[in-house]
């Protein structure tokens, strides 16, 4: 069972440029995550997921966005990079319903945006 | 809204040395408190949760942690330390109302000194 897995794993973007971070989960979970995680700042939120087909903004939304086209996958774009949001991101998921369910955590992808 | 402040941004112990790691949480409902930790280069695992029920809840390695709704805290203790406990803990909050959103704090170094 892989759980959640994030593409790339590293990643350097010139300022300006675009990519797209792919999160893939196999657990059939109906809510999907994206974090950003910095020095001294936790995990903030930046947008979120709660079914196939819906996405809803977080804490750090701007600069980024998202889509939930299959249940398993969320995508986090951003459309032109700049050096704030050199960052390591980490996508979740969780079951539907609970707010007390567990979350599980992708490994993580270390974006430089230089 | 929710929040979680974590005081401390780092704590460094002795190994065999008991541990308290401080967790504040602000809410006007409710709430399902949660600890994660994650170990160096890898993403964030549910340590321990509460939902309902015993104020004390343990982990399988050794953590525990208390709810104390009159100070709003959910501190995490452990007795004797190991070096395995090495890690970065982060306390959340999320409502059990609302499955969608779940917060961290800014989260709390943990290392431990041989």
């Amino acid at each position: 069972n892989a759980g959640v897995t994030q593409t790339p794993k590293f990643r350097v973007l010139k300022t300006g440029q675009s990519m797209t971070l792919l999160c893939a989960q196999d657990m059939n979970h109906e809510y999907m995550y994206w974090y950003r995680q910095d020095p001294g700042m936790g995990l903030r939120l930046i947008h979120y997921s709660v079914g196939e087909g819906t996405t809803a903004k977080g804490e750090v939304p701007d600069g980024y966005n998202v889509s939930r086209l299959k249940k398993q996958n969320f995508l986090l774009g951003l459309e032109s990079a700049a050096p704030s949001q050199t960052s390591v991101y980490f996508c979740a998921s969780s079951d539907i319903g609970q707010g007390g369910t567990e979350a599980f955590f992708g490994q993580g992808t270390r974006l430089t945006v230089v | 809204a929710q929040s979680v402040t974590q005081l401390d941004s780092q704590v460094p112990v002795f190994e065999e040395a008991p541990v308290e790691l401080r967790c504040n949480y602000s809410s006007s409902v409710s709430v399902y408190l949660f600890w994660y930790v994650q170990y160096p280069n890898q993403g964030l695992q549910l340590l321990l949760k509460y939902l309902s029920g015993s104020t004390l809840v343990e982990s399988i390695n050794g953590f525990e942690a208390e709810f104390n709704k009159s100070q709003t805290s959910f501190h995490l203790r452990k007795p004797s330390v190991h070096i395995s406990d090495t890690a970065e803990y982060f306390c959340a909050v999320s409502d059990p109302s609302s499955a969608s959103k779940i917060i961290f704090g800014s989260g709390t170094r943990l290392s431990i000194r041989p």
